[in-house]
């Protein structure tokens, strides 16, 4: 079962560097999303695809794009790094974006920026 | 105000103890509450959610929603190491696809 699959699982970057995170489902999912997670501020939402083909900002969309590549995947790309940015992201998807609808998780990626 | 609020802990009790895990939330408009589990350097992963008011249980765990007071508990029955993680508190927003999470609170379980 493998679910939620986001790579890479850990990345070091230098200011300014460019990367992107690539996350798969294999749950036939119609919704995709990215989250940041820092100590003491949960987790918040970078962004999200309610279907494919259509993306949307989250609480902080600022220095990230994204691409709903087909309805499996949704990568999340960092264009110019900034310290800021470190974090843990993960990816997840539910089966639509209603109320009382459960998440699944990705197991994250550790990024630093340096 | 945030719109959910969770003491992030950490949180250590003795194994067998009773766990009492609190959200406060601001809207009233919310319906749907969930707890998620982290274990660490995992992602989180749905433990139970409930609709409205009242109780949820499922073996050691119930979920306690209190909608005039806009609290919601975890309790955590007979407590065992395995349970140490991070447990978040998630309401979806009246949208739903905005699910609002508590910042966490990391609860270890000594044996």
């Amino acid at each position: 079962n493998a679910g939620v699959t986001q790579t890479p699982k850990f990345q070091v970057l230098k200011t300014g560097q460019s990367m992107t995170l690539q996350c798969a489902q294999d749950m036939n999912h119609n919704s995709m999303y990215w989250y940041r997670q820092d100590p003491g501020m949960g987790l918040r939402l970078i962004y999200y695809s309610a279907s494919e083909g259509t993306t949307d900002k989250g609480e902080v969309p600022n220095g990230y794009n994204v691409s709903r590549l087909n309805k499996r995947e949704f990568s999340l790309r960092l264009e110019s790094a900034a310290p800021s940015q470190t974090s843990v992201y993960f990816c997840a998807s539910s089966v639509h974006r209603g109320r009382g609808n459960t998440i699944y998780f990705g197991e994250g990626s550790w990024l630093t920026v340096v | 105000q945030k719109e959910v609020e969770q003491d992030p802990g950490p949180l250590s009790v003795p194994e067998g103890a009773i766990v009492s895990l609190n959200c406060t939330y601001s809207n009233s408009a919310f319906q749907y509450f969930m707890w998620y589990r982290q274990y660490s350097r995992k992602g989180p992963e749905l433990l139970m959610y409930t609709y409205s008011s009242g109780n949820k249980e499922d073996g050691r765990f119930t979920a306690q929603v209190d909608k005039s007071s806009k609290y919601i508990s975890l309790f955590i029955r007979d407590s065992q190491p395995s349970d140490s993680a991070t447990y978040l508190c998630a309401i979806p927003n009246t949208g739903g696809f905005k699910t609002i999470f508590g910042a966490g609170t990391r609860l270890f379980v000594k044996a």
